[in-house]
């Protein structure tokens, strides 16, 4: 079965520099997300992608995040300075139409983000 | 605003024995509902989803959930547990349209005893 599959599967950093977390969605999905989980909390939504642009994104989802589909195949999220509260487990999904109700999302294993 | 939220964060049961956890919605509009599982070192994935069709929706590894709009309803089922259905499991909802939003429940971790 096609899967999402992300890169690390776990980083750590100082606060304040800057962090790239890697994903593959799957070949012939169109539309992205990132999510991610504090650590006891619930999974939260972050950002859609789709068309190279954002569709929709949280309040989670501040200036010092952004995201990029550099190339045909990869998704990226950066945070550019990173905090302790940032983190968190990031989950990378992908989709072969927007929207959850006719359409699986799919997620990848995750990205456990440690900032100290 | 819509929110999910499940009754229990941990519930352990005998193989063989009924497994059910329990979700709760609040929507202003019709909702679509989830049910994810998450195994150890594993992505979510989904079991089952509810889109105003049937009420009662079968997943996969035997799971079952019940739509109940008169009590907000919509709780995971299995009427035998496996060792294997040791897990993370999370219920989400969607608002209907085009959105990929997902609001989760807090999760519910489920353990299967010998």
């Amino acid at each position: 079965e096609p899967e999402v599959t992300q890169t690390p599967s776990h980083q750590v950093t100082q606060m304040g520099q800057e962090v790239i977390l890697r994903c593959v969605p799957i070949s012939n999905h169109l539309y992205f997300y990132w999510y991610r989980q504090i650590l006891g909390q619930k999974v939260e939504f972050l950002v859609s992608f789709y068309n190279n642009e954002i569709s929709e994104k949280s309040e989670i989802f501040d200036d010092q995040f952004s995201v990029e589909r550099p190339d045909g195949s990869n998704f990226t999220l950066k945070i550019r300075s990173t905090k302790l509260e940032d983190s968190a487990m990031y989950f990378c999904a992908s989709s072969e139409a927007l929207g959850a109700a006719g359409n699986t999302i799919y997620f990848g294993e995750g990205s456990w983000l440690t900032v100290v | 605003a819509q929110s999910v939220t499940q009754l229990g964060s941990h519930v352990s049961v005998s193989e063989g024995a009924l497994v059910l956890l329990r979700c709760n919605y609040s929507s202003s509009v019709p909702p679509y509902l989830f049910w994810y599982v998450q195994y150890p070192n594993q992505g979510l994935q989904l079991l089952l989803k509810y889109t105003s069709a049937a009420t009662l929706v079968k997943g996969i590894n035997g799971f079952e959930a019940e739509f109940k709009k008169s009590e907000t309803s919509f709780h995971l089922t299995k009427p035998s547990a496996h060792m294997s259905d040791a897990a993370e499991y999370f219920c989400a909802v969607s608002e209907p349209g085009n959105t990929g939003k997902l609001i989760f429940g807090q999760g519910t971790t489920l353990q299967v005893k010998p």
